[in-house]
């Protein structure tokens, strides 16, 4: 099973500043098979970025993947107040799918 | 824009059974897509349960494996997850969701939140 570990847990930041979320994996991920998706308080997650780097259909271009084998990085350009949320990474190159901890932004 | 809906029980007594379905509706469940289940326990993160494609194919999680069956129904454009011998430790929010090409998650259900007690 590929374990991901997100980092840092919480990034305390403000509005309108860069976030940079990182996961890694405890072996290189298939095709860079590697999502990543937002979750709001009682709400199901969704889905930002799918092959490392390829933007979700309606995702804003402040978003983006990067990042391929074990180490990936999820890039906020510009914060906007809707952005801070709890993020997750997941593969999907090897069975069982797997998801990491998750990276909380908060509002600083 | 294919549309998700879970529905089942609330609360499961320990060692029961827990039964939960999926209603897919704004496209086709016999679609070339697979069809999930994950689960989130309260403040946690979230855990893939296992999938399955239009025909019955299964793929589950090992971890789970000996307590589950995951089933579709073509005809009613639906899929459905029986869990056994629950514990607390599966007290969730339990999510259905469509698998995109390869297996990332593109839509999802509102989740439905179970909780294990006697």
């Amino acid at each position: 099973e590929i374990v991901l570990t997100q980092s840092p847990g919480t990034l305390s930041l403000s509005p309108g500043e860069r976030a940079t979320l990182s996961c890694r994996a405890s072996q290189s991920v298939s095709n860079n098979y590697l999502a990543w998706y937002q979750q709001k308080p009682g709400q199901a997650p969704r889905l930002l970025i799918n092959g490392a780097s390829r933007r979700a259909t309606g995702i804003p271009d402040r978003f983006s993947g990067s990042g391929s084998g074990t180490d990936f990085t999820l890039t906020i350009s510009r914060l906007e107040p809707e952005d801070f949320a709890v993020y997750y990474c997941q593969q999907y190159g090897n069975s069982p799918l797997t998801f990491g901890g998750g990276t909380k932004v908060e509002i600083k | 824009q294919v549309q998700l809906q879970e529905s089942g029980p609330g609360l499961v007594k320990p060692s029961g059974t827990l039964s939960l379905t999926c209603a897919v509706s704004g496209g086709s469940i016999s679609s070339t897509n697979w069809w999930s289940w994950i689960r989130q326990p309260p403040g946690e993160g979230l855990e893939w349960i296992g999938e399955i494609y239009p025909g019955g194919i299964t793929n589950y999680n090992s971890s789970l494996k000996s307590r589950l069956i995951i089933a579709i129904d073509e005809s009613k454009n639906q899929f459905s997850l029986r869990l056994n011998s629950m514990t607390a430790a599966d007290t969730a929010v339990y999510y259905c969701a469509r698998g995109g090409p390869g297996g990332y998650f593109d839509s999802w259900g509102q989740g439905t939140l179970v909780t294990v007690s006697s």
